[in-house]
């Protein structure tokens, strides 16, 4: 099992430029999340979703957009970069909800914003 | 409101040595679920352990330990004979369920730095 993957592992975007980062996992869990991690801030969530087609809102949704199309799928949009959107952004997911199964985590993307 | 601190931002050890990383988190709820988490220089972040409110017993895993106490409020985690392997950003994190049985989302202390030094 190759567990969460992400695409890409690095990305510069000059500002107002946009965007499609993807998660996938093969693990057949339902819930999947977008996390983005600035120093400082630990881990912050953007979105999440508890299954296939459904998406909703997290602690820092402002400038991004999500889709769950596949369950195996989780894709974040950006539709108009902007330098605070610069950080390392990690996908993860779980088998139930988050507030008693374990995250399984992507390696991250690292996206620089100019 | 629901809250975790990890006190510690950095601690730097030398092989071999003992390291205990603090967590003490706030909550109401009776039903609630504590999480460590390790994140290497690699990046990923891999799952350690999980504990429920309901059980305190202490765990013991290789050379890895965690410490619950209810009446301080605090899920320790202690590393024994530290290696250099061990240097890691650690993060402690919350959840639970309100007294609807709702759950809540998982909330994320902002990590220990351990730098094990040989």
């Amino acid at each position: 099992n190759a567990g969460v993957t992400q695409t890409p592992k690095f990305r510069v975007l000059k500002t107002g430029q946009s965007m499609t980062l993807l998660c996938a996992q093969d693990m057949n869990h339902e819930y999947m999340y977008w996390y983005r991690q600035d120093p400082g801030m630990g881990l912050r969530l953007i979105h999440y979703s508890v299954g296939e087609g459904t998406t909703a809102k997290g602690e820092v949704p402002d400038g991004y957009n999500v889709s769950r199309l596949k369950k195996q799928n989780f894709l974040l949009g950006l539709e108009s970069a902007a330098p605070s959107q610069t950080s390392v952004y990690f996908c993860a997911s779980s088998l139930g909800h988050e507030t008693y199964n374990e995250q399984f985590f992507g390696p991250g993307t690292r996206l620089t914003v100019l | 409101a629901q809250k975790v601190t990890q006190a510690q931002t950095e601690i730097s050890v030398v092989e071999k040595e003992d390291v205990t990383l603090d967590c003490v988190y706030e909550t109401r709820d009776t039903t609630y679920y504590l999480f460590w988490y390790k994140q290497p220089p690699s990046g990923e972040l891999v799952f350690l352990i999980r504990r429920n409110s309901f059980d305190e017993q202490n765990e013991i895993s290789g050379r890895y330990s965690w410490n619950f106490q209810k009446s301080t409020s605090s899920f320790n985690f202690t590393i024994t004979a530290s290696q250099v392997v061990d240097s890691a950003v650690y993060f402690c994190a919350l959840s639970g369920m309100d007294g609807a049985g709702n759950n809540r989302k998982l909330i994320w202390g902002l990590g220990t730095s351990l730098a094990v030094n040989p």
